[in-house]
């Protein structure tokens, strides 16, 4: 049962360099979210994905975006990759029953550094 | 502001002894709390959610919550070293974005 997979596990860019981080779930579940935890910051929410079809801005989107390409896959990507976003990224979804049941549950994750 | 908060310790106990673990929320209106458990490396896992106010126990862990004070607590009994790991305390706050608000974590260190 494999869940949330993320790819890839780790990656190193240059400032400037482009990338899209992969997430697929199967769980069968309409959100998706895409997270960032840095030290000290704890996770915070990037953009997310209430069902197929539709995304939304969390607290930290400028410099991303992200495309729910079905209900499976919800990607990530980053344009124009600076050292700020640095960092552990995480995909999660969640089998989300109205605002009073978001439980989450989280790929992997994945390592990003920006040089 | 939308915030949840927690001790970011090291929290420092015994093992077969009690952890507490507390966390505060600013929007009165949440319904929704989690407890994640995350060790170095992983990601996080869910350990125990609660709706509504008092106890849930599960297993070892006990999960309490006080809306009127806007506290949500984790007791962990008979503290194992595999329980040395970070605990998020994570919000369904009302207003805003969907999704969780998570707090910074707790670094819980389980000592033989």
């Amino acid at each position: 049962n494999a869940g949330v997979t993320q790819t890839p596990k780790f990656q190193v860019l240059k400032t400037g360099q482009s990338m899209t981080l992969q997430c697929a779930q199967d769980m069968n579940h309409n959100s998706m979210y895409w997270y960032r935890q840095d030290p000290g910051m704890g996770l915070r929410l990037i953009y997310y994905s209430a069902s197929e079809g539709t995304t939304d801005k969390g607290e930290v989107p400028n410099g991303y975006n992200v495309s729910r390409l079905n209900k499976r896959e919800f990607s990530l990507r980053l344009e124009s990759a600076a050292p700020s976003q640095t960092s552990v990224y995480f995909c999660a979804s969640s089998d989300r029953a109205g605002r009073t049941n978001e439980k989450l549950f989280f790929g992997s994750g994945t390592q990003l550094s920006v040089l | 502001q939308k915030e949840v908060e927690q001790n970011s310790g090291p929290l420092s106990v015994p093992e077969g002894a009690i952890a507490s673990l507390n966390c505060t929320y600013s929007d009165r209106g949440s319904q929704s709390f989690f407890w994640y458990r995350q060790y170095s490396g992983k990601s996080p896992e869910l350990i125990m959610f609660i709706y509504s106010n008092g106890d849930k126990e599960d297993g070892r862990f006990t999960a309490q919550l006080n809306k009127a004070s806007q506290y949500v607590s984790l007791l962990i009994r008979d503290s194992q070293p595999s329980d040395s790991a970070t605990y998020l305390c994570a919000v369904n706050l009302i207003e805003g974005a969907d999704g969780l608000t998570f707090g910074k974590g707790t670094h819980l260190i389980i000592q033989p």
